[in-house]
């Protein structure tokens, strides 16, 4: 079956500072890969989605991941964070026929 | 619905008791997830269903877990004898009919406490 490692369990950045997520994804076919997010109390929200195409995909907020199918990986990252982004982030990889899994997660603190 | 369901918000029950949780998927989606997510903790998947058949029951921790759906809708997961390492959060999610993955819908999720 397919899995999905998040290396770092806990990342620290300042606010304004560029913020790189890791993910490393284990499929043997054309993996679908994701980003979730889940801000303290909130229920998981869809950053960013991977089906084909371009590897560098734009989700909302201003993150953006590349599919680099040669590490695979399917990092997250963004130019600038605000203190709004703190928040736990999952990765998710999916065959296609709807079986979806996720990593441990990540959780951001920003510091001000 | 406008999104995906689920009761109880909060359950708390005594160990040893049996409890079940119910989902309401969005209305024609046919792929149901359960995950269960523990303090401090990631997703934990424990069963996915395409239509009303769970081709993948692998992620169920023990024989006390147990899940259903019925008319491809509505879903759900009963827990026999609990215990206190069961208390968490169980959350639902939904996705569209399509050949291939697709956008999970979360619902709000049941937070079980077992004392």
């Amino acid at each position: 079956a397919q899995s999905v490692t998040q290396p770092d369990i806990h990342i620290t950045v300042s606010e304004g500072a560029s913020l790189e997520l890791r993910c490393n994804y284990s499929y043997g076919a054309t993996p679908y890969l994701f980003w979730y997010v889940q801000s303290p109390g909130q229920g998981l929200q869809l950053l960013l989605k991977y089906f084909s195409g371009d590897t560098l995909v734009q989700g909302i907020k201003g993150f953006e991941a590349e599919f680099k199918r040669s590490q695979s990986s399917f990092n997250l990252r963004k130019p600038s964070v605000h203190w709004s982004d703190a928040a736990e982030y999952f990765c998710a990889v999916a065959t296609n026929n709807n079986d979806m899994r996720f990593g441990a997660g990540t959780r951001l603190t920003v510091k001000p | 619905g406008a999104g995906v369901s689920q009761s109880p918000s909060n359950k708390v029950t005594e160990k040893g008791k049996d409890v079940e949780l119910r989902c309401d998927p969005i209305s024609g989606h046919t792929a149901l997830y359960w995950y269960r997510q523990s303090l401090g903790q990631g997703l934990e998947f424990l069963i996915y269903f395409q239509g009303n058949s769970a081709p993948d029951k692998s992620g169920l921790p023990s024989d006390r877990f147990s899940a259903e759906r019925t008319g491809g809708s509505v879903s759900t997961l009963t827990i026999q004898r609990t215990q206190q390492e069961d208390s968490a959060v169980y959350l639902c999610a939904s996705s569209s009919p399509s050949l291939r993955a697709d956008t999970q819908y979360f619902g709000p999720g049941t937070r079980l406490t077992v004392l």
